[in-house]
């Protein structure tokens, strides 16, 4: 089945610098990814639409110069968290679809981000 | 932005039981989806229903689609100690190519 790798899985870094997480489309395509925040006990929230060869949309209320993303191939998009803070720690997921916009998405399995 | 609800937030089982869990949403839709998510990991697809469909099997799960309620649920039978994990709806609005995700259910099934 189609395997969506993130990179790392976990992080811990000092405020004030940027940390940089990595989305891989394994086995397939993806002119399209998708970045979520999750906080304990909580549901995702879309952060921001990565689109390959374009500029990312971001969802109201994201800071697009403080999380930073990049699509440069069809295969792997970027998330930078510049100048972190501790309130950027967070549970970060990224998706994609390997079919059309229909079909269900597959999940990396998640970042999780300490600022201290 | 999150269209979906869900109930219970949280369900604690004996193995071998049923859970059962629901979701209300607020648009129309082309689907909906439910995912698992095992703590600390992301999320995996479970079953797609259309909005055409009102019943959808795939092994011990059941999802049932009643669009106008604009409601679905969940049914996981002979539950697993290995079921245990939150369970998210996610709609697919006719009018955008976004998911929206629920609040989820968190499950725990007791050996």
């Amino acid at each position: 089945g189609a395997v969506v790798s993130q990179h790392p899985s976990w992080v811990i870094c000092k405020s004030g610098t940027s940390v940089k997480i990595e989305c891989r489309s394994l086995d397939f395509q993806a002119t399209t990814m998708f970045w979520y925040r999750q906080f304990p006990k909580q549901s995702l929230m879309l952060m921001a639409t990565s689109n390959e060869g374009s500029k990312a949309t971001y969802e109201q209320g994201v800071e697009k110069d403080k999380f930073l993303i990049n699509h440069a191939s069809l295969t792997l998009s970027t998330l930078t968290v510049t100048s972190a803070h501790p309130e950027d720690s967070s549970f970060y997921i990224c998706s994609a679809r390997p079919g059309t916009e229909s079909s269900p998405l597959h999940f990396g399995n998640g970042t999780r981000l300490t600022v201290t | 932005s999150q269209q979906g609800e869900e109930d219970p937030q949280a369900l604690s089982i004996q193995e071998g039981e049923n859970a059962t869990m629901n979701c209300s949403y607020k648009t129309s839709i082309n689907n909906l989806q439910w995912y698992r998510q095992n703590s600390g990991r992301g999320l995996v697809h479970l079953i797609l229903i259309r909005s055409n469909e009102r019943e959808k099997h795939s092994g011990r799960l059941r999802v049932t689609l009643d669009t106008s309620k604009k409601s679905s649920s969940l049914l996981i039978t002979a539950s697993r100690a290995a079921d245990t994990a939150s369970y998210f709806c996610a709609t697919h609005p006719r009018d955008d190519y976004k998911l929206s995700f629920g609040a989820g259910t968190t499950v725990t099934v007791r050996a």
